[in-house]
């Protein structure tokens, strides 16, 4: 069964300080996504990932991820308060009849100003 | 145009009604999918429609029934829907539907529909 893992669920944190969230999932796949969601609205694509190591940047956000250890990273740098929402990550897997597309539980970031 | 439109933005109904939610992308994708949301839970994949045939049924109840008229609109008709059927219902798109091997672009979430069953 896949599973899809993000911790921490909640983080307060102070404006200008680092944090990374994690995500982690049980099965092989080399596909992985991060979305942004304010609340009342939609999902909004911040990053997506094909490969190993594969690592992008936007802004104070950068993502990674690594197929072998099954992780990515979602490392904010120096937040500030616009980048409070709840992110999710999720893990595609369309390389054979189970063809699944899993979110994590989502993490909920608040910025203290 | 890159976004993707959801109509309508809200929608009461009751336990006997029949209604539809209608989704529309004009960005030349092939695969569409309709997700579920509850309140503080991440979205749950319903539904993949890849180059309008439907690829994806994730076990969802009959009294959902999705309808892909061309590449460019996704339905969700909804019949006898129970009050835990409440929920944001999110329509998104890609370029590419990721089977046989290919590799699945980032999907565009539309606004979403906010149903009520009453």
């Amino acid at each position: 069964e896949l599973k899809v893992e993000q911790n921490p669920l909640f983080l307060s944190m102070q404006e200008g300080k680092n944090y990374t969230i994690y995500c982690n999932y049980s099965t092989t796949s080399d596909r992985l996504y991060w979305y942004r969601q304010d609340p009342g609205k939609s999902l909004e694509s911040l990053f997506v990932l094909l490969s190993n190591g594969a690592v992008k940047q936007e802004g104070r956000l950068m993502a990674s991820l690594d197929t072998k250890a099954r992780l990515s990273t979602l490392h904010i740098t120096a937040a500030v308060h616009d980048l409070s929402a709840t992110y999710f990550c999720a893990v595609d897997i369309s390389l054979n009849r189970d063809d699944k597309i899993i979110f994590g539980k989502g993490t909920r970031l608040h910025i203290l100003p | 145009d890159t976004e993707v439109t959801q109509t309508p933005k809200h929608l009461v109904m009751g336990m006997t009604n029949k209604k539809s939610l209608k989704c529309e992308q004009h960005m030349g994708h092939r695969a569409m999918y309709w997700y579920k949301q509850k309140a503080k839970k991440p979205p749950e994949l319903m539904f993949v429609y890849s180059y309008e045939k439907l690829s994806i049924n994730e076990s969802v109840p009959s009294r959902f029934s999705p309808e892909c008229p061309n590449s460019s609109l996704l339905n969700l008709h909804l019949h006898a829907l129970q009050p835990e059927d409440s929920a944001l219902y999110l329509c998104a798109s890609s370029q590419d539907p990721g089977a046989s091997g290919r590799v699945r672009n980032e999907q565009f979430f539309g606004p979403g529909t906010r149903l009520t069953v009453l």
